[in-house]
């Protein structure tokens, strides 16, 4: 089954700790992006990689960091630095041609939460 | 500043009936908008998409309404059911934009039995 699989489910992180987030898709998607959701509110774009090694800070990269070495892969990394880092952290792929419009598919998310 | 918006944070109907779901938008750049279902913990599953360049899209139960000149969309569900009970997103894009989305709060729509 194609699909985009995010780990862990839920991720508990200690004050002053950096914690990754996985994403992997096999899809064979160019584009990769990561959003916040926090509660009454809509998704909120982090980063995004229109191909390996490659991408572009979104519209709250602060305080988080990310890396493409594969096409397959997209971790994030929450850093000490983002400040209220409590969320529901969703990574979603497309098939990312240009001048295509093609919709984001998404994985199941994980629950980030500070100890 | 919020450029999509859905000023419902929630939506009541009877099974059997239509819901209607509201979007409105302020950036003229956008030129393809989505609607997504989401349930609780987990993520949002693409539902159906509309182009600029029409003004009306389907899908089985679910017809996507495009108003250019209000900016304005709309998602109707025919017929409801109980099983449509979920978050719905609204998002729009542009070209050029990287294919950024650009995510509204949300509705919260129940169908009751």
């Amino acid at each position: 089954d194609g699909g985009i699989t995010q780990s862990p489910k839920y991720l508990f992180r200690k004050e002053g700790q950096n914690v990754t987030l996985s994403c992997e898709q096999n899809l064979n998607h160019d584009a990769m992006y990561w959003y916040r959701q926090d509660p009454g509110q809509g998704l909120r774009l982090i980063y995004y990689s229109q191909i390996v090694n490659d991408f572009q800070k979104g519209d709250i990269a602060e305080g988080y960091s990310v890396s493409r070495e594969k096409k397959e892969s997209f971790p994030l990394t929450v850093t000490s630095a983002q400040k209220n880092p409590t969320a529901f952290y969703l990574c979603a792929s497309s098939i990312g041609y240009r001048g295509t419009n093609q919709p984001q598919h998404f994985g199941d998310g994980t629950r980030l939460s500070i100890l | 500043d919020q450029q999509v918006k859905q000023n419902s944070p929630s939506l009541s109907v009877q099974e059997g009936r239509i819901s209607i779901l509201n979007c409105d938008y302020t950036n003229s750049m956008f030129d393809y908008f989505l609607w997504y279902k989401k349930y609780p913990a987990e993520g949002p599953t693409f539902l159906i998409s509309i182009s600029s360049i029409k003004d009306k899209n389907e899908d089985g139960r679910f017809t996507v309404f495009l108003n250019k000149s209000a900016k304005h969309l709309s998602l109707h569900i025919v017929p409801s059911q109980p099983g449509d009970s979920a978050v719905y997103f609204c998002a729009a894009s542009w070209q050029g934009g990287s294919e950024k989305l650009v995510f509204g709060k949300g509705t919260k729509l129940t169908v009751n039995p």
